[in-house]
């Protein structure tokens, strides 16, 4: 079981958008609509940002948003805003009762 | 609403046994509607899932971990806990405790994911 692959970093000004990639493999991302975003804040607790690959929780704004082809799964946010800065993290279930997370993507707000 | 508060020691000693507890409150430990798990962050570093567990007891593990895991539930305590044998400067990390819903949750809950967290709880390892 090896963590889903994400760039190390993404960047882009207030009011563009960005597109945060989570690659797995057909044993997890490719097999199961099962992928989850989360964002995380320095210090904090990750929060749930999207589920079943496309669903958002209440009170997660609709600037985000998710999609999945194939093995990768894909994290868009838009109209980027100064306090989206923070640590992005994919996660899959991987088979067999398991759960495998990426290695993180930070978000830089220019 | 539904709350996880992690604790237990924040200093072990290598090749000891890591213990954690997560206690949940405003909400039982014994819905049918939920697995109750365990995920890890290095300092710096990723997300890493440990292993869940059911109200009954059902469990599963990260497989690079099993060997040193054990994750069990007290359902009068409405608490879960984790053992992680035999630890060494690795195994340095916040432990995190969350709340995963099965598909079946009903409102108020996110199927399929770790939709309620603990604040986390920093776990060192060194003599």
């Amino acid at each position: 079981q090896s963590a889903l692959t994400q760039p190390a970093s993404v960047s882009g000004s207030p009011g563009q958008s960005i597109t945060i990639s989570c690659t797995g493999t057909s044993s997890d991302v490719g097999s199961y609509n099962l992928v989850s975003w989360y964002q995380q804040h320095p210090g904090k607790a990750p929060k749930l940002m999207i589920y079943e690959g496309t669903k958002r929780p209440s009170g997660v704004s609709n600037r985000f948003s998710g999609s999945r082809s194939g093995n990768t799964a894909s994290l868009t946010i838009s109209g980027l805003q100064a306090e989206d800065e923070a640590d992005y993290y994919c996660c899959s279930y991987a088979g067999s009762g398991t759960w495998v997370f990426g290695g993180g993507t930070k978000l830089t707000v220019l | 609403q539904l709350q996880l508060q992690e604790s237990g020691p924040g200093l072990v000693k290598p090749s000891e046994t890591l213990s954690l507890t997560c206690t949940v409150s405003g909400g039982s430990i014994s819905s049918s509607s939920y697995y109750w798990g365990w995920i890890r962050q290095p300092p710096g570093k990723g997300l890493e899932w440990i292993g869940s567990i059911y109200y009954i007891g059902s469990t599963y593990y990260n497989p690079s971990l099993k060997s040193r895991v054990t994750i069990s539930v007290d359902t009068s305590k409405n608490q879960f806990s984790l053992k992680m044998s035999s630890v060494t400067a690795a195994d340095t990390a916040v432990y995190y405790c969350a709340r995963r819903p099965l598909a079946d949750c009903g409102g108020d809950c996110y199927q399929d994911a770790f939709d309620i967290w603990g604040q986390g709880t920093m776990v060192t390892v060194s003599s």
